[in-house]
């Protein structure tokens, strides 16, 4: 357990659904990263909130959004969703011990 | 602007053989550096990180690696695979832009080990 939890694990849904992925961070943590992984693309930097405000934006589609919460958890918002949009969505967590800790991530399948 | 080049897609080798991933990075900077290992359907697991100090780095499960500046490289090593080693393997560079951190990804190495 690397102490970052995202929820669900897996999630299939259909093209042009809205689904929301979630993400708990390392326990005083306060800055959270969303990645995507798929297999052509590989690992793509979303965007980066920290406590709670927008810090870094990368390859981040507008119909994707993100939030994060007072009590540091995260979302990531995917609507209209593609089938290109299946892939693994990865949060990641850091802070002062300055490292990088992954969840086990989303899998995402847009059927 | 900072990069991390994984020189292989893929490497095999046979149990009980040393492992050599090559890795080198550009950077304007003195570079963080790191080794993530993505085992088939699980997350990312740090392997070993580079933040200045001593150039060769220990890690988990027997991984070390060693930071050349000289050379831009930072090449992830184990003397004997072991079957549990098959996974993806990620050599990071951190970039600093605008008051924050990012992770830079290579490509990634897919690691074979044969019986």
């Amino acid at each position: 357990d690397s102490g970052v939890t995202q929820t669900p694990k897996h999630l299939i849904t259909a093209t042009g659904q809205r689904v929301t992925l979630r993400c708990s961070p390392r326990s005083g943590d306060l800055s959270v990263y969303w990645y995507q992984q798929s297999l052509d693309q590989g690992l793509q930097f979303l965007i980066q909130y920290y406590n709670g405000e927008e810090r870094a934006k990368g390859n981040i589609l507008e119909r994707f959004s993100a939030q994060q919460f007072p009590d540091l958890h995260s979302e990531l918002n995917l609507s209209s969703l593609e089938l290109g949009d299946s892939a693994l969505y990865f949060c990641a967590s850091s802070g002062a011990h300055y490292g990088y800790t992954f969840g086990s991530g989303t899998r995402l399948t847009v059927v | 602007a900072q990069s991390v080049t994984q020189l292989d897609s893929h490497v095999s080798v046979s149990e009980g053989t040393p492992v050599l991933l090559r890795c080198n990075y550009s950077s304007s900077y003195s570079p963080s550096l790191f080794w993530y290992v993505q085992h088939p359907n699980k997350g990312l697991q740090l392997l070993l990180k580079y933040t200045s100090a001593a150039t060769l780095v220990k890690g988990i499960n027997g991984f070390e690696a060693e930071f050349k500046k000289s050379e831009t490289s930072f090449h992830l090593t184990k003397p004997s695979a072991h079957m549990s080693d098959a996974a993806e393997y990620f050599c990071v560079v951190t970039l600093f832009s605008g008051g924050y951190n990012k992770l830079i990804f290579g490509a990634g190495t897919r690691l074979a080990v044969h019986p």
